[in-house]
């Protein structure tokens, strides 16, 4: 089955540590996305990708930094200036950026702080 | 710039009664507009879309939404609930550019 792995499912940092979510997926999709969730502010868009080695900014991208190496593959690291950094993170894929279809999501990664 | 406002945090419903979760958007163009369920600690799964013709749209599970264009609105319903379709609902946008998603609204199914 095609789809998106995200890992790990739980994630606790220390103060001052920069910590890597990992995002696969499988759908040969060109673009992918990085999301944040608290509660009652629904996703907000932290970086996205539209293809290999390009990735922009999102609304929120201060203290965060993203790689594009793969297709596969969109890695985010939660660096230490990101100073409120526990919430869930969820990754995305589609087909295209700006496309018509929907985005698939993986199951995402609640980050704590220790 | 594109928005999407879901009007309501909470609604609860009696097992077997129709349910409605509204959602409103505001774009420049022509929307392509999504509803996608979450269960706790899981992803966004996708329900159904709407972006040109038959202003009823049929998803998964049942559901099915209603685009409006004079009132800008894209509200799910079900016309029997089920206790497992307990879960938050988000509405989303896409015009020329980002997907915005609303807030989310918890839908509680009640025996």
């Amino acid at each position: 089955d095609g789809g998106i792995t995200q890992s790990p499912k739980y994630l606790f940092r220390k103060e001052g540590q920069n910590v890597t979510l990992s995002c696969e997926q499988n759908l040969n999709h060109d673009a992918m996305y990085w999301y944040r969730q608290d509660p009652g502010q629904g996703l907000r868009l932290i970086y996205y990708s539209q293809i290999v080695n390009d990735f922009q900014k999102g609304d929120i991208a201060e203290g965060y930094s993203v790689s594009r190496e793969k297709k596969e593959s969109f890695p985010l690291t939660v660096t230490s200036a990101q100073k409120n950094p526990t919430a869930f993170y969820l990754c995305a894929s589609s087909g295209t950026y700006n496309s018509n279809q929907p985005q698939h999501f993986g199951d995402g990664t609640r980050l704590s702080i220790l | 710039a594109q928005s999407v406002a879901q009007p309501e945090d909470q609604v609860n419903v009696a097992e077997g009664n129709p349910l409605t979760v509204k959602c409103t958007y505001s774009v420049s163009g022509n929307p392509y507009l999504f509803w996608y369920v979450q269960y706790p600690n899981r992803g966004l799964q996708f329900l159904l879309k709407y972006i040109t013709g038959d202003n009823l749209v049929k998803g998964s599970y049942g559901f099915e939404a209603e685009f409006n264009k004079s009132q800008t609105s894209f509200h799910l319903k079900k016309p029997s609930a089920l206790v497992s379709d307990s879960a938050l609902y988000f509405c989303a946008v896409r015009d020329l550019g980002d997907m915005r998603f609303g807030a989310g609204t918890r839908l509680t199914v009640k025996p």
